[in-house]
């Protein structure tokens, strides 16, 4: 079955204390895995879209990568306006149709 | 550059009415997505709309309807509404290729049926 999961469901963090969010998925055919940002009462804010495996993306204190079955965003000395929900999502074809899944995400609160 | 515009922003409706969400997108963007999120189910793709043409459905009753008008802007309609249908109701823009380069996003519709 085509998945998406991530892990931590939740994560709290020390201000400054570096950590890693994991997405694995389990498709055939992956077009592209994207990470977004969600605040509460907000939508999602794309901020990356990796490709193939071995590629990286920054982005500020963000930093994702990708593996032929999973991908992880690491955050290098987070602080509270980093606290927020991260999603991650996979593009990929099956019976010659487009399907775009994500998982339940990380909620991620840190610490002053 | 105006973002993707949902309305209303909230919204409480009784078990058995409809209701009409409406989103307008990004000026020049071409398709349209709506999805549902729950605290349960997480983000579930509902349809997708190019150029007025359903291109993609999820896996949802027919009571989940959608369309789009030809200035891009698209309504989502639910007939018949039940309990279960409480969620944030999400649109998503793109110039027409958002599985490969990403999606923007609106705030959502927040629904609670009562």
């Amino acid at each position: 079955e085509d998945q998406v999961t991530q892990s931590p469901e939740a994560l709290r963090l020390q201000e400054g204390e570096s950590s890693s969010l994991n997405c694995s998925y389990t498709v055939s055919g992956l077009r592209g895995l994207f990470w977004y940002r969600q605040d509460p009462g907000k939508g999602p804010e794309f901020l990356f879209t990796l490709y193939s495996a071995g590629e990286e993306k920054e982005k500020e204190r963000l930093k994702a990568t990708l593996t032929k079955k999973e991908s992880f965003l690491h955050i290098t000395a987070p602080k509270p306006e980093d606290s927020a929900t991260y999603l991650c999502a996979v593009s990929f074809i099956t019976s010659g149709t487009y399907k775009y899944i994500f998982g339940t995400g990380t909620r991620l609160k840190v610490l002053a | 550059k105006a973002g993707v515009t949902q309305t209303p922003r909230y919204l409480i409706k009784t078990r058995g009415q409809q209701v009409t969400l409406s989103c307008s997108p990004i000026s020049g963007h071409r398709s349209v997505s709506w999805y549902q999120q729950t605290p349960g189910q997480g983000l579930q793709f509902l349809f997708e709309y190019f150029s007025e043409t359903q291109r993609n459905k999820g896996n949802f009753p027919g009571r989940f309807s959608g369309r789009q008008f030809s200035n891009s802007r698209s309504e989502m309609n639910v007939s018949t509404l039940e309990l279960g249908d409480s969620a944030l109701y999400l649109c998503a823009s793109s110039a027409g290729t958002g599985v490969l380069y990403g999606y923007t996003f609106g705030s959502g519709t927040r629904l609670t049926v009562v």
